[in-house]
């Protein structure tokens, strides 16, 4: 079973504050996705990352994967009340771009004004 | 920004009927996908769909569940004789894999309640 663990469940901030989610496996991805999802909504992309080392900015949003392809993380600088929601990280396997994404259990993350 | 819709939002059903859930992917995706979120659970791979045919299902997908992309926009999932289990959000999704390959664009999702 591919399992990928995401940390925290939950994480409850201040604005202004910065955080870490994880994203762990001890299987090897093709490629990490990053969603963020509304209630009653489908997940949305944020980013998509491929190559072992590398890091994407999506304005105070930094996303990394891991050097053996089997974690990642998404740090927030200064998070703002807007960033709450639900965050997602979903992987591929096989070497490929198609195919099922296995995703986390996703983190909650609230911010406080 | 190109979407993949889903029809109907919100589908109540009686426990044994059959529904079919629809969506229109992104015109120049060429896989296709269902997946779904029961409540408090973690998103779940149904099936994909490629070329036609299906191209991987999950266990979940047994002989209840059937896909079909009947002309060159729609793609549906047919769910027969509907159990209470089955009562969850389900999520459509397109993506182009290859070079320039972005993820995927899920739909907005199809509440099913099954009563």
């Amino acid at each position: 079973t591919q399992l990928l663990e995401q940390s925290p469940q939950f994480l409850s901030i201040q604005e202004g504050e910065n955080l870490t989610v994880y994203c762990n496996s001890s299987s090897v991805f093709s490629s990490l996705q990053w969603y963020r999802q509304e209630p009653g909504e489908g997940p949305v992309l944020l980013v998509t990352v491929v190559t072992g080392g590398e890091v994407k900015k999506l304005k105070r949003l930094t996303f990394q994967f891991g050097d053996a392809r089997k974690d990642s993380s998404l740090h927030i600088t200064a998070a703002q009340p807007g960033d709450t929601g639900l965050y997602l990280c979903a992987g591929l396997r096989g070497g490929t771009s198609y195919g099922k994404l296995t995703f986390g259990q996703g983190t909650i993350l609230t911010v406080h004004p | 920004e190109p979407e993949v819709t889903q029809t109907p939002s919100h589908q109540v059903t009686q426990m044994g009927q059959e529904v079919i859930l629809r969506c229109v992917p992104i015109s120049n995706h060429l896989y296709f996908y269902w997946y779904r979120q029961i409540l408090g659970q973690k998103v779940e791979f149904l099936v994909s769909f490629y070329n036609n045919e299906i191209s991987e299902k999950s266990e979940i997908f047994d002989d209840q569940f059937s896909v079909e992309r009947p002309d060159g926009s729609n793609f549906t999932l047919k769910i027969r004789s509907t159990k209470l289990e089955d009562s969850a959000m389900y999520f459509c999704a397109s993506s182009r894999p290859g070079q320039g390959f972005n993820g995927y664009t899920f739909g907005s999702g199809t509440r099913l309640t099954v009563v």
